[in-house]
């Protein structure tokens, strides 16, 4: 069974770092490239990072680039994204997401990061 | 990459069909066959309902349809549901290997 499980979320002031995880199991890590998309309270989905299989590209939404950073362990099957200079308006759900051809076929359960003084 | 454009609400009596319609643009949603539908029930994460653009995955009941016209995309269910009664959100594959996201549909069963 294919599973995702975020983890890391949590209340965080303006300007300060938070690093979520994504553990993934139940197929091969190693073969598919991988999303970050989050969706704020109330809101919809908006697409936030992307990296390939083998961590040699990468994407960021305009709105993260220069502040968030994502990366991967192929070897420990999990998914990473550093976030920095967190902003009120990053407060949101943030849900990993594997990419199988051109859709998002699987996505974890999501977790919650708040942005508040 | 803007927001493609969904209407905010559609609803429908159990039995009844209805259709929700994606707007986007030649560079994405009219571009290539690479428009996927979601689904999200309060309080979840969302779940795949069609991929490139008409085809369903296992497991996912064939009363919903997918189709496309030039840069209009549109998801169809068939035979409402109480079930049915969530948000719907549709997504399209961009040339710089992201996604782009519509601005979500709220279903109602009325």
């Amino acid at each position: 069974e294919v599973q995702l499980v975020e983890s890391g979320g949590g209340l965080v002031q303006p300007g300060g770092s938070l690093r979520l995880s994504c553990a993934v199991s139940g197929f091969t890590f190693s073969g598919y490239w991988m999303h970050w998309v989050r969706q704020a309270p109330g809101k919809g989905l908006v697409w936030v990072s992307r990296i390939d299989s083998d961590v040699s590209n990468t994407n960021y939404a305009d709105s993260v680039k220069g502040r968030f950073t994502i990366s991967r362990d192929n070897a420990r099957n999990t998914l990473f994204l550093q976030m920095n200079s967190l902003r009120a308006e990053d407060t949101a759900i943030y849900y990993c997401a594997r990419q199988n051809n051109y859709a998002i076929d699987y996505w974890g359960q999501g977790t919650l990061v708040t942005v508040s003084s | 990459q803007s927001a493609l454009t969904q209407p905010p609400s559609v609803s429908g009596s159990p039995g009844q069909s209805v259709t929700i319609s994606c707007s986007g643009t030649s560079s994405d949603v009219g571009s290539y066959n690479r428009v996927s539908w979601y689904q999200q029930p309060p309080g979840t994460a969302p779940k795949i309902m069609i991929y490139e653009v008409s085809y369903r995955p296992s497991g996912v009941p064939d009363r919903f349809s997918g189709s496309k016209s030039g840069n209009t995309a549109s998801l169809t269910i068939s035979g409402l549901q109480a079930e049915d009664e969530a948000d719907y959100y549709c997504s399209s594959y961009t040339s710089s290997s992201t996604f782009v996201f519509g601005t979500g549909t709220k279903v109602t069963v009325l």
